[in-house]
Formats: structure tokens, C-alpha cells, sequence
């Protein structure tokens, strides 16, 4: 049962092109989470879905940032138009539905904004 | 508006004695707690949690104590390893509101000496 998978791992984009970060939660996970690390930061929450719906996205900055997570397919997050404050890493976890607690991550997406 | 608080950004223990991270929290709806520890290039793994309804959870060299009335938690790790050298992030959870999402501290990281 591979793990949560995201890729790619280094995303380089120059300012103002996209970015679209991918994530495949373990199987059989219906819940899908994105955080973004900062340099020298914590995590900080930024959605929360499960398949074709967003549950929670008050951590998502109000403007260039989108995710989905599809019927079928892995989450999207998406990011237009990219500054250099948005070179982060980006996680993403996943938990199975009701009862389950504990969360899953995967590795991560380094992305860096030139 | 920081809802989860490590305030000790670093911390260095010998190897084989006892090391101890703090965490204090601010709202009192959080009712799931969990330890993380992160290594630098890798998602955060699960470690260890405890439920509000409990005040001590052990696993093996890791126990995490619970004081609801501080609202504080505490990861003990005894004996540490070199090999506990990594970051550690606590994480708080309103379980009761459905959304399942983490709220993180910002880490402390801890050097195992040998």
C-alpha cells in the first residue's frame, strides 16, 4: 500500500507563470489536506477536501490559489501568476473517512520561485 | 493569531537522557492532539496522539501528557537516540467540528548528542 504520493518533488517556476502541484492520497483515503511550509516555519493549513468538494479552504490565500480533488485523479493545488513569497513547501496528507484520526503525509513539493 | 504554540525552537539532549517538548494551545474546543516529527527533504510521520478525554499516552520510548486546565501537552522521549534528531511538530484538531484539519506549531527542533 504505497503512501501519499506527491510530485513532483522541486517545482521551479519563473514569477508569473503556474504551478500545479499534485497529490495522490493513500488508497482507499477520502480526504485529502494541503499545507504549506514557509522557510523556518510550522505548518499552516490551507484546504481541506474530500472528492468533489471543498470542505475548508479558510487557509487558502483569497486570490491565485485553487485546489480540487476529483472523482477520479489526484488533488490539484494551483497556483497562477506565482510571486517569489510563494517559494514554500507544499504538503499534502490524507486520512480515510469517518473515525480516522491520524493523518498521512506525503514528502512534499519544494517549490521554488525564480 | 497562533492557536498552537511550541515556544522552545530548539532543543539539545544527551544521549540516553529523558527529552521533553512543550506545546500549549489557546483554544479550548481542540479535543485531538498528535506529535509529528519531520526530517529535513521528508513529510512529517505520525508518532504519537491523545484524545482529550485521556491525560497520558504511552508508546513505547514516547509518552505525551495532556493537562487540559493549562492547556498544555508535553512529549516525553526516553531514553533519546541520535536517531531522534529531527523537528517535532505538535498538532491540534477540533474533532467535534467534522473538518479533521491539523493545526500546527512551528517545531522544535531537537539534537540528540551522543
Amino acid at each position: 500500500n504505497a503512501g501519499v504520493m506527491q510530485n513532483p518533488r522541486h517545482l521551479v517556476r519563473r514569477r508569473g507563470q503556474e504551478a500545479r502541484l499534485r497529490c495522490s492520497p493513500m488508497k482507499g483515503h477520502s480526504h485529502v489536506y494541503w499545507y504549506r511550509q514557509l522557510p523556518e516555519e510550522g505548518l499552516k493549513f490551507m484546504v481541506y477536501l474530500q472528492k468533489e468538494n471543498i470542505i475548508d479552504e479558510s487557509g487558502m490565500p483569497k486570490e491565485r490559489f485553487s485546489a480540487e480533488f476529483p472523482k477520479e485523479g489526484p488533488s490539484i493545488l494551483r497556483i497562477q501568476q506565482v510571486v517569489r513569497g510563494d517559494s514554500a513547501a507544499y504538503f499534502c496528507a490524507s486520512s480515510a473517512s469517518t473515525g480516522d484520526t491520524e493523518a498521512f503525509f506525503g514528502q512534499g513539493t519544494r517549490l521554488t520561485v525564480v | 493569531d497562533q492557536q498552537v504554540k511550541q515556544n522552545s525552537p530548539s532543543l539539545s539532549v544527551q544521549e540516553g537522557r529523558i527529552s521533553i517538548l512543550n506545546c500549549d494551545y489557546t483554544n479550548s474546543m481542540f479535543d485531538y492532539f498528535l506529535w509529528y516529527k519531520k526530517y529535513p527533504a521528508e513529510g512529517p510521520t505520525f508518532l504519537i496522539s491523545i484524545s482529550s478525554i485521556k491525560d497520558k499516552n504511552e508508546d513505547g520510548r514516547f509518552t505525551v501528557f495532556l493537562n487540559k486546565s493549562a492547556k498544555h501537552l508535553s512529549l516525553h522521549i526516553v531514553p533519546s537516540q541520535p536517531g531522534d534528531s529531527a523537528v517535532y511538530f505538535c498538532a491540534a484538531s477540533d474533532m467535534g467540528s467534522g473538518t479533521y484539519k491539523y493545526i500546527f506549531g512551528t517545531g522544535t527542533r531537537l539534537k540528540v548528542l551522543a
